[in-house]
């Protein structure tokens, strides 16, 4: 079983939509949680990071970890074509340790 | 601010070639650079951490006489890949930590390797 399970889609979504990203995770000792966007050919980039259990928000972004039932999420409102990408949770258990990733979902808005 | 950048963004090279792949942390000094590689459509897979001025530590599997990696300082860490086969084409990607704000990872734009 991988440490953190992400569903790879690909999922598909009309412009404007409500999009849900999920993953889980099987270790308890992670603390911190990250997403990241990654384009085509690029470099991931850091969307947002949550400590412990929570919500966070950020413009259109909404992050959640519910570390009861190991269940991270991202939420895109008002979704835009320029949205489409992969998007890769992440976790690691201390401050400085190391990132675990999952597989990444690959998104798709379409106007 | 947190820009990590990568050179070159694409090589070409023959089989039994060595290879050098730089990483710069420029806006920032990097505590640590990690280096990753990542297949089609898969995810990360970390290969190795590096400090500046100490010896890399690699993760299970990844052969550090094949992946030479130097971090002389703290903007600059290098992979090198020696003696390149095909099945070492991937996508190697760095990425930086600052120290700061859950010593969070920025990642650079990536290096594509394709080995013939």
């Amino acid at each position: 079983q991988k440490e953190v399970e992400q569903d790879p889609g690909p999922l598909s979504v009309p412009e404007g939509a409500i999009v849900s990203l999920n993953c889980t995770y099987s270790n308890s000792a992670f603390q911190y949680f990250m997403w990241y966007r990654q384009y085509s050919r690029k470099g991931p980039e850091l969307l947002m990071y949550t400590y412990s259990s929570g919500n966070k928000e950020d413009g259109r972004f909404t992050a959640q970890v519910d570390k009861s039932s190991k269940y991270i999420s991202l939420f895109i409102r008002d979704s835009q074509p320029s949205d489409s990408a992969t998007y890769l949770c992440a976790s690691k258990g201390t401050s400085y340790g190391k990132l675990t990733f999952g597989q990444g979902t690959i998104l798709t808005v379409h106007p | 601010g947190a820009v990590v950048s990568q050179h070159p963004s694409w090589v070409i090279c023959k089989s039994g070639t060595s290879v050098k792949i730089e990483c710069r942390s420029l806006d920032f000094q990097a505590t640590t650079m990690f280096w990753y590689r990542q297949f089609p459509k898969q995810s990360l897979m970390l290969m190795a951490t590096s400090n500046e001025g100490s010896k890399a530590t690699y993760e299970q599997g990844v052969e550090k006489d094949k992946f030479l990696i130097n971090h002389a300082s703290l903007t600059l860490s290098t992979l090198t890949v020696t003696s390149a086969h095909p099945e070492d084409s991937s996508f190697y990607i760095c990425s930086a930590s600052t120290g700061m704000e859950a010593d969070t990872q920025y990642f650079g734009p990536g290096t594509r390797l394709t080995v013939l």
